[in-house]
């Protein structure tokens, strides 16, 4: 079975600092990897993906994560933090065996202050 | 439309009821997901339907729990007896083709069972 781990629950950033979201994994075969983020009463919408290849995968909105095999992990960044970035933020992978159903982490929320 | 469509958005029902609750994915998408997003669960894996092949079930949490997808396009949860733990926002996906990774998601139904 796979599961994913986002390490706080909560996370405040200033506005123009650096975002980073932290995300391990189990999988007991190569990973599909993902981050989605969902804004107050919307829905999910794909920031980025790793399926294979280069490790370091850039997504919209100038958020990047890379994957860390020997570390299980695929942590989200951005360099720089604006407003619009306040949102949750959900890692999840998917089961390439089982036609690629999403298993989420618990969700991180994250908090803008200007 | 360009995306996965969900109605209704809101649904408030009284305990007992049934409810449906309508997915149209984007247009030429095969595989379709239904997930379910509650405070108590997270983020959490129903069912998926590929083409014509039989659906994947494993994540219906009871027997009240049904879906089907009609002429490979539109889907219809529906929920029996409805009970205050079915509360949540069910959210429908949908990709291209199971094997591709990385699915779209609708704007959810909100369901509050009072």
């Amino acid at each position: 079975a796979q599961s994913v781990t986002q390490l706080g629950s909560h996370v405040s950033v200033s506005e123009g600092a650096l975002v980073l979201l932290r995300c391990n994994y189990s999988s007991s075969v190569p990973p599909y990897l993902f981050w989605y983020v969902q804004y107050p009463n919307q829905g999910l919408q794909l920031l980025l993906k790793y399926t294979t290849g280069a490790t370091l995968v850039k997504g919209i909105n100038g958020f990047e994560a890379e994957f860390k095999k020997s570390e299980t992990s695929f942590h989200l960044t951005k360099p720089s933090a604006h407003m619009s970035d306040a949102a949750e933020y959900f890692c999840a992978v998917s089961d390439k065996s089982a036609g690629n159903k999403l298993t989420f982490g618990g969700g991180t929320r994250v908090l803008v202050k200007p | 439309g360009a995306g996965v469509s969900q109605s209704p958005s809101n649904k408030v029902t009284e305990k007992g009821k049934d409810v449906e609750l309508r997915c149209d994915p984007i247009s030429g998408h095969t595989a379709l997901y239904w997930y379910r997003q509650s405070l108590g669960q997270g983020l959490e894996f129903l069912i998926y339907f590929q083409g014509n092949s039989a659906p994947d079930k494993s994540g219906l949490p009871s027997d009240r729990f049904s879906a089907e997808r009609t002429g490979g396009s539109v889907s219809t949860l529906t929920i029996q007896r409805t009970q205050q733990e079915d509360s949540a926002v069910y959210l429908c996906a949908s990709s291209l083709d199971f094997g591709l990774p990385g699915a779209f998601f609708g704007q959810g139904t909100r369901l509050t069972v009072v």
